[in-house]
């Protein structure tokens, strides 16, 4: 099992700003995921991260509102840029483990003003 | 498109009783199907996998069946607690490298 903390839990942030979310996890691995879950909605894939590699994003994201950092195997940043009310939302990552269940980390709630 | 379906509305059921969430899918063919729990503020937990050739699997007290031609997953949960309430996801995978589309989940709420 991996054990993955986020950093902030949660932030209030204001229209245009951006926010950067760290996920840490507890041992090396090499793909680390990024979700958006909105309020009674699931999960969605924003990013795939490798290490030493650009993400990979999903339909509907690109790198300049959501760039993502993998500068090692431990650890990941999602920034939230030029946020917008519709970017309130929970933001999690996960890791995999060897091809089949994922494990989480407990998400950053963020609200927009 | 892929679509996942879960039970909408939450589901009651009475402390002791099985409780069995569906989750179906239409327009693909996932070689692996997999089951998490959600608590409110937490993220998702790893629950069981199932693969396509593989009709049902158990852990404890939990128990999937995985029907292809159907397109369909259940979920139980036997003897079920009030420590059982949560949501529960359930996220078909194409392939074992594929990304998991999860579904919406089902909030389950189970009644001492």
């Amino acid at each position: 099992s991996a054990v993955i903390s986020q950093k902030p839990s949660r932030d209030i942030c204001q229209r245009g700003t951006s926010l950067t979310i760290q996920c840490q996890v507890d041992s090396q691995v090499t793909m680390m995921f990024w979700y958006r879950q909105q309020p009674g909605q699931s999960l969605t894939l924003i990013a795939t991260a490798n290490q030493g590699s650009e993400a990979t994003y999903e339909s509907g994201f690109v790198i300049d509102k959501f760039p993502i950092s993998r500068p090692n195997l431990t650890f990941s940043t999602l920034t939230v840029s030029n946020m917008s009310p519709e970017d309130s939302s929970i933001y999690l990552c996960s890791v995999e483990n060897r091809g089949d269940e994922q494990y989480f980390g407990p998400g950053t709630r963020l609200t927009v003003t | 498109s892929q679509k996942i379906e879960q039970n909408s509305e939450a589901l009651n059921i009475q402390e002791g009783k099985t409780a069995t969430l569906t989750c179906n899918y239409t327009n693909y063919s996932p070689a692996y199907l997999q089951w998490y729990r959600q608590d409110p503020g937490r993220g998702p937990v790893f629950l069981l996998l199932i693969r396509e050739n593989e009709k049902e699997k158990r852990k404890e007290r939990l128990k999937v069946t995985f029907d292809t031609t159907l397109k369909q997953s259940l979920f139980h949960i036997t003897a079920s607690q009030p420590a059982d309430s949560a949501t529960y996801l359930c996220a078909p995978q194409m392939n074992r490298d594929d990304k998991i589309i999860f579904g919406k989940g089902t909030r389950l709420h189970i009644l001492p």
